[in-house]
């Protein structure tokens, strides 16, 4: 699977957007985005997924580059609950992966009253 | 809802006991794993399993072994704890992929501490 590369951290205020960016310049053609987050304590939440078009649902929006060697993650109206860790993870359907996810580092991001 | 349960939250054991984390999911999911998560380091596979009586070896498997005799449970086993072992334990589960790519569903988690 495709290695990611995200910030390290990231603040933002309490009802601005969140965009949260993550590179992924390695990104095979049946590799999809797939975004997680961990409020701690927590086990990891599943956020949202896409292959090449932009994918919204009630958590957040995803935004993939033309040449998909990036994506950001869109919260449009932060709160404080989504305090967490951020991970950006591409692995591809099917095969020997069997719905394996390899875990980065992720972004801490920390929203602000 | 789908629900992913690990049967403890919090475990303490002591060094050469044997170990077992059990987890549950009722989502009849093909796919089973089993991650560790330490500071700095993120979250690091250990195991999974594809079906019942099917296992392979994640990043990390030294140390530990699993079982895997329903579909519905997935045992993590750790044959003799040492303290390097203490760490949180996520189990998760997720639908056979091959045609739908799908989310994978966790646990809350088991912090076990080896003393």
């Amino acid at each position: 699977d495709a290695k990611t590369t995200q910030p390290p951290s990231m603040d933002c205020a309490e009802g601005r957007a969140a965009n949260l960016p993550c590179n992924h310049s390695t990104i095979s053609g049946n590799e999809y985005v797939y975004w997680y987050r961990q409020i701690h304590s927590q086990g990891p939440q599943y956020i949202i997924h896409g292959l090449k078009n932009n994918e919204t649902n009630e958590m957040a929006s995803l935004i993939i580059t033309e040449d998909r060697k990036s994506s950001t993650l869109i919260l449009p109206h932060a709160t404080l609950r989504d305090t967490a860790v951020y991970y950006c993870i591409v692995r591809a359907a099917g095969g020997t992966s069997y719905g394996k996810l390899t875990f980065g580092q992720g972004t801490i991001l920390t929203v602000h009253p | 809802d789908v629900k992913v349960t690990q049967s403890s939250r919090y475990l303490v054991k002591r060094t050469g006991e044997k170990v077992f984390l059990e987890c549950v999911q009722d989502m009849d999911h093909e796919n089973m794993f089993w991650y560790r998560q330490d500071p700095g380091l993120g979250l690091r596979l250990i195991y999974f399993s594809y079906d019942v009586k099917m296992k392979e070896k994640g990043d990390i498997p030294e140390g530990y072994s699993v079982s895997r005799e329903k579909k519905e449970r997935f045992s993590l086993i750790l044959e003799s704890a040492s303290t390097n072992q203490t760490s949180m334990y996520l189990c998760a589960s997720s639908l056979n992929d091959l045609i739908l790519n799908t989310e994978a569903f966790f646990g809350q988690g088991t912090r076990l501490t080896v003393v």
